[in-house]
């Protein structure tokens, strides 16, 4: 079974741009979180979509949105970006059904994305 | 607010040895704890899982021990190879949490031939 993929892997912006970043989960997998990774915060979570429907999300801006499409596929997007937002995100999935939390996430090799 | 907490930013074994990675929560609401293995510049690899039903799950090379009273878990790594270098997360989730993972500041792992 093919495991998570993440695109693009590498972003460079300049400041006031937006970004679009895409994951495509494990088949069959419906649940798909997304995090970011800073050397100061560490893993943080952004958000969660299950079935189109955002269920949980983090304490982030909103700057930070998110999509899910019927095929489970996510979108995230940020827009007017700030140096800060410099970071590796990181898409989820996992095979978690609409209770419990019980579930392993397997993460992409996530996107590097760099604000100039 | 660090609700999971991984004291020791790195730790140094001989191949061959016992790797020990500890980590620490707070919040008394977790029911599932993992363990993660990352390489720099790479998504978080799963290693080992444990519900809060069970004090101890074993995988191969891979132990992780879990007390509830305490609230601490640990990994166990026997025998430690030099390809087990990298950084361990540990990371917690809630019921009430769907989705999210609460993870820790990572250990770094180095194993010395």
């Amino acid at each position: 079974k093919a495991g998570v993929t993440q695109t693009p892997r590498y972003l460079i912006k300049t400041r006031g741009q937006q970004v679009t970043l895409s994951c495509s989960p494990i088949s069959g997998h419906r649940s798909v979180s997304w995090y970011q990774q800073t050397p100061g915060q560490g893993l943080q979570f952004l958000f969660e979509y299950f079935s189109e429907t955002q269920r949980n999300k983090g304490n982030f801006p909103g700057r930070f949105s998110g999509r899910q499409f019927s095929n489970s596929r996510s979108e995230m997007n940020v827009s007017t970006l700030e140096l800060g937002d410099s970071a590796l995100y990181l898409c989820a999935s996992s095979s978690r059904t609409s209770g419990g939390n019980q579930e392993t996430q397997y993460f992409g090799p996530g996107t590097r994305l760099l604000v100039l | 607010d660090q609700q999971v907490k991984q004291n020791s930013p790195s730790l140094s074994v001989q191949e061959g040895r016992i790797s020990i990675l500890n980590c620490d929560y707070t919040n008394s609401m977790f029911d599932y704890f993992l363990w993660y293995k990352k390489y720099p510049a790479e998504g978080p690899t799963f290693l080992i899982s444990i519900s809060s039903i069970k004090d101890k799950n074993e995988d191969g090379r891979f132990t992780v021990f879990l007390n509830k009273s305490a609230k601490h878990l640990s990994l166990h790594i026997v025998p430690s190879q030099p390809g087990d270098s990298a950084v361990y997360f540990c990371a917690a989730s809630a019921p009430s949490n769907t989705g999210k993972l609460i993870f820790g500041q990572g250990t770094t792992l180095q194993v010395k031939p």
